[in-house]
């Protein structure tokens, strides 16, 4: 299992954010984050904890390890604002996310 | 570039029976893992079945195993998704993706289509 927090998190741009994820279990460095904006489909982000995705931008980072997981924004633009799910891409079947992160603007 | 374009989707009964599909293009089909991922209207992302780059392996989430099939053509690099036996709480978009996995089997989901909306209803 998978658990995020905050639910939902309110910054202005130029703030930065600080999203987590805990798993139940140690997943390793095996931990994946996901942006999602409203009405679009996800977009890996971030996968083996801190690697960017082709074309993510530097200002996205990922740290963590075992259980404990977090992905930071070290200076919000206004196209951040979105839902962040994680997803542990380790022990499968299942495949499990998180159940997400709101990042609303302030 | 890669697209996954999924299509299919609609209002079906409790029951019932729909077939979802995903063209691919832009990448070589055949070389990767591909998956369907749902989210129900408002809720978290939640994955529904994996099938291997030759077809000859499948899983299933629990809450559709024996309903639900996972099939390709890689041909006519083409996803599929055959659900039998729908229900309420099969309401959803369905989100066709490309798998990514690793040398060590760790999958996670590198391109998504934009998804096709299912809904059951009477």
């Amino acid at each position: 299992v998978l658990t995020q927090s905050p639910a939902t998190l309110s910054l202005s741009p130029g703030e930065r954010a600080t999203l987590s994820c805990r798993a139940s279990q140690s997943v390793g460095s095996n931990l994946v984050w996901y942006q999602q904006k409203p009405g679009q489909a996800p977009r890996l982000l971030i996968y083996d904890t801190s690697k960017r995705a082709t074309g993510v931008p530097a200002r996205f980072s990922g740290s963590g390890s075992g259980t404990d997981f977090t992905l930071t924004v070290s200076s919000l633009e206004p196209e951040d604002f979105a839902v962040y799910y994680c997803q542990q891409r380790s022990h499968w079947p299942p495949i499990t996310f998180g159940q997400g992160t709101r990042l609303d603007i302030k | 570039e890669v697209q996954l374009v999924e299509s299919g989707g609609g209002l079906v009964q409790p029951g019932g029976s729909l077939r979802l599909s995903c063209a691919a293009s832009g990448f070589i089909y055949s070389s990767y893992w591909m998956s369907w991922v749902r989210q129900a209207p408002g809720k978290g992302l939640e994955w529904v079945a994996n099938i291997k780059r030759d077809g000859t392996d499948k899983y299933y989430d629990d809450s559709v195993k024996g309903r639900f099939a996972i099939s390709r053509d890689n041909a006519k690099k083409s996803l599929s998704l055959q659900m039998n036996n729908v229900r309420v709480e099969d309401t959803a978009v369905y989100f066709c993706a490309r798998g990514a996995v690793d040398d060590s089997g760790n999958y996670c989901f590198d391109n998504w289509g934009q998804g096709t909306l299912v809904t059951v209803s009477s």
